[in-house]
């Protein structure tokens, strides 16, 4: 069964910290990998990523993925409030459906 | 550019009643997507549309159905309403199944008891 696992499921740090957020998988006939920011409502787009190590990066956030061993990272440099929320990480399949983690929920103390 | 809207955006539904959510985007994505996403979980895919006429199921289409009839409008119909579908329904749409990202509405809260 495909299957897309995050880590932590819930991380608590203070402003100005670097934090790290994982996503394994498990899919069978991988597409792409995706992350999404969730705040109060809908998931907002942040990455898509198709190819092993290149760097995608926006801002104080950068995504990387290796293929070979099948996970992804998300980086968020010099937090600030604003960047408390739910990071989704899916998994496009060849039949073009997201398979979803259960989502990393950050809180980023004053 | 409305984007992708979604109503209503709260209702409550006693046991054995039965509602449609409605999703209509404006972006001409031949891409649709329903999606629930319960407490503290990740999005589960309910039904899904490749184009105008074209449906199939995802992952959890028990109790569900959804029809599109245009490139527009993708509602989804819920018949004799569970408990366990209390959820936050997502209707998300994208202009291709692979390539590009998926856009989401704004969501219902549904609340059956």
């Amino acid at each position: 069964e495909d299957k897309v696992v995050q880590s932590p499921l819930s991380l608590v740090v203070h402003e100005g910290d670097t934090v790290t957020l994982n996503c394994s998988y498990e899919v069978t006939n991988f597409r792409s990998l995706l992350w999404y920011k969730q705040e109060k409502k809908a998931p907002t787009f942040l990455f898509m990523l198709t190819s092993s190590g290149i760097e995608k990066k926006s801002g104080r956030l950068s995504s990387i993925l290796d293929k070979k061993e099948l996970f992804s990272i998300l980086n968020i440099t010099a937090t600030q409030t604003g960047d408390s929320a739910v990071y989704l990480c899916a998994v496009l399949d060849s039949n073009y459906q997201l398979i979803w983690g259960a989502g990393t929920k950050l809180i980023i103390k004053p | 550019n409305a984007g992708v809207t979604q109503t209503p955006k709260f209702r409550i539904l006693k046991i054995g009643q039965s509602m449609t959510l409605q999703c209509t985007q404006d972006m001409n994505h031949n891409y649709m997507y329903w999606y629930r996403q319960d407490p503290g979980m990740g999005l589960k895919l309910i039904y899904y549309s490749v184009g105008a006429g074209i449906t199939d199921k995802g992952e959890v289409p028990n109790g569900y159905n959804v029809s599109r009839s245009t490139t527009e409008d993708f509602p989804l119909r819920l018949e004799l309403a569970a408990p366990s579908q209390t959820s936050v329904y997502f209707c998300a749409s994208s202009q291709t199944g692979g390539a590009y990202e998926q856009y989401f509405g704004p969501g219902t809260r549904l609340t059956v008891t």
